[in-house]
């Protein structure tokens, strides 16, 4: 069975641009959580979608958004970039929502704003 | 916020050696887990603890969840260099936020021959 797979793998922009990020859930599950890894910060909790509908969200401001389609692919959207958005982005899938099972990672999305 | 403090932040230590790797919060979590994460990799699941006292073993890679579901402890018996990466801990909060996993600062562990 497939992993969690993230496209692009690698990606730069400059400061104001907007940038998506996409996700493809191992085949079968219907969850996906966003998370985002900078040094300072650690992994932080940006998202997760069930269903096409968000479930919880973490402190993030407005300008992080996401989305799920029928077929539990996601994406994350930001947009008006900062230097400080650079990270790694991963994203998680599970069978079920909200802690009722084992949550897979993807390997990430390296973002790098100039 | 950093809710999930983990100690020590690195290690560096020779292969054949022990070691103990601490996860300690204030807050209570119905679960914690442990993942371990590669250069260029997600994270990946190593052990759920559910209990509180519940100690775990995974070959050389013993897990304790403490008794008032606030700390986890690490402890490798005879690191090999295959162990090397970052180690987070993870806590699963209750219900509805159980999927929003509040991540350690993780700790890095680098085995040398």
């Amino acid at each position: 069975k497939a992993g969690v797979t993230q496209t692009p793998r690698y990606l730069i922009k400059t400061r104001g641009q907007q940038v998506t990020l996409s996700c493809s859930p191992i085949s079968g599950h219907r969850s996906v959580s966003w998370y985002q890894q900078t040094p300072g910060q650690g992994l932080q909790f940006l998202f997760e979608y069930f269903s096409e509908t968000q479930r919880n969200k973490g402190n993030f401001p407005g300008r992080f958004s996401g989305r799920q389609f029928s077929n539990s692919r996601s994406e994350m959207n930001v947009s008006t970039l900062e230097l400080g958005d650079s990270a790694l982005y991963l994203c998680a899938s599970s069978l079920v929502a909200s802690g009722g099972g084992q949550q897979f990672f993807g390997p990430g999305t390296r973002l790098t704003v100039l | 916020t950093q809710l999930l403090e983990q100690s020590p932040q690195f290690l560096s230590i020779q292969e054949g050696e022990n070691l103990t790797v601490y996860c300690n919060s204030s807050s209570v979590f119905s679960s914690l887990q442990w993942y371990r994460q590669e250069p260029g990799e997600g994270p990946v699941l190593l052990v759920t603890v559910v209990t509180g006292g519940e100690v775990k073993k995974l070959k050389r890679l013993t897990f304790q969840f403490g008794d008032a579901r606030k700390d986890s402890s690490l402890h490798i018996t005879a690191a090999q260099p295959g162990d090397t990466g970052l180690y987070l801990c993870a806590g699963v909060g209750y219900g509805g936020t159980a999927s929003k996993l509040t991540f350690g600062t993780g700790t890095r562990l680098q085995v040398t021959l």
